[in-house]
């Protein structure tokens, strides 16, 4: 019931493409959906989230979309550049419970010059 | 302003020893939890402090343990260390009202040989 699914494990784009890195959840009670950007030799920053009173969210160049009875999430990154090259983690909580996250299993994210 | 601050930033144990992790939280956060990343893997939740006491634990075994001083830094041990506690330890602060405001460490790696 706390598991986080994932995919794709790896993702290569070209330069200017979307990248599109989808999750399940399983358990219901998840109220906060953050995706996390990490690269070699740092730890997760924080780069985009949503709850799940809506159905899309957007900065910038990146948007999650959910869906609430499927149980999914995803995101897409528009315009991909080759900076964007790094792991990127799903995560999920329950925020009445405090700040434990659930992660997903990682997508190692590569754009081609 | 400093975010989440951790020593040492790697380390090396053989199988048996005790190790020590520290960790100073973001100025301003009031809890520390703490993640094990495996390679290649997604952050496993380990255990948060809030107020110097132990206010959630994942499954992790009891020679993982910690301690939260009243400045907020806070330290993990691991005692009886295996070669499979080899891994990226995550420190992350907060408020603890919210996950919104989760700032991760760049981690303590460890290697058991």
């Amino acid at each position: 019931q706390q598991q986080v699914k994932q995919s794709p494990q790896s993702l290569i784009v070209q330069k200017g493409g979307i990248s599109i890195i989808n999750c399940a959840y399983e358990n219901t009670a998840f109220d906060y959906f953050p995706w996390y950007q990490q690269f070699p030799g740092k730890g997760p920053a924080l780069l985009i989230a949503i709850r799940p009173d809506v159905s899309e969210k957007k900065e910038g160049r990146f948007t999650i979309s959910f869906n609430k009875s499927a149980k999914q999430f995803s995101l897409h990154i528009m315009d991909s550049q080759p900076g964007d090259s790094a792991t990127y983690f799903c995560a999920a909580s329950r925020e009445t419970s405090g700040s434990r996250l659930t992660f997903g299993e990682g997508t190692q994210l590569t754009v081609n010059p | 302003d400093a975010g989440v601050t951790q020593s040492p930033t790697h380390l090396i144990k053989t199988r048996g020893q005790q190790v020590t992790l520290r960790c100073s939280p973001k100025s301003g956060h009031d809890t520390v939890s703490w993640y094990q990343q495996a390679l290649g893997q997604g952050p496993q939740f380990i255990f948060q402090y809030y107020e110097e006491e132990e206010r959630q634990r994942g499954n992790f075994p009891d020679r993982f343990s910690g301690h939260q001083f009243p400045n907020y830094s806070s330290e993990l041990n691991v005692n009886a260390l295996l070669l499979g506690d080899s891994a990226l330890y995550l420190c992350a602060s907060s408020l603890i009202q919210g996950t919104y405001g989760y700032t991760f460490g760049s981690g303590t790696r460890l290697t058991v040989v």
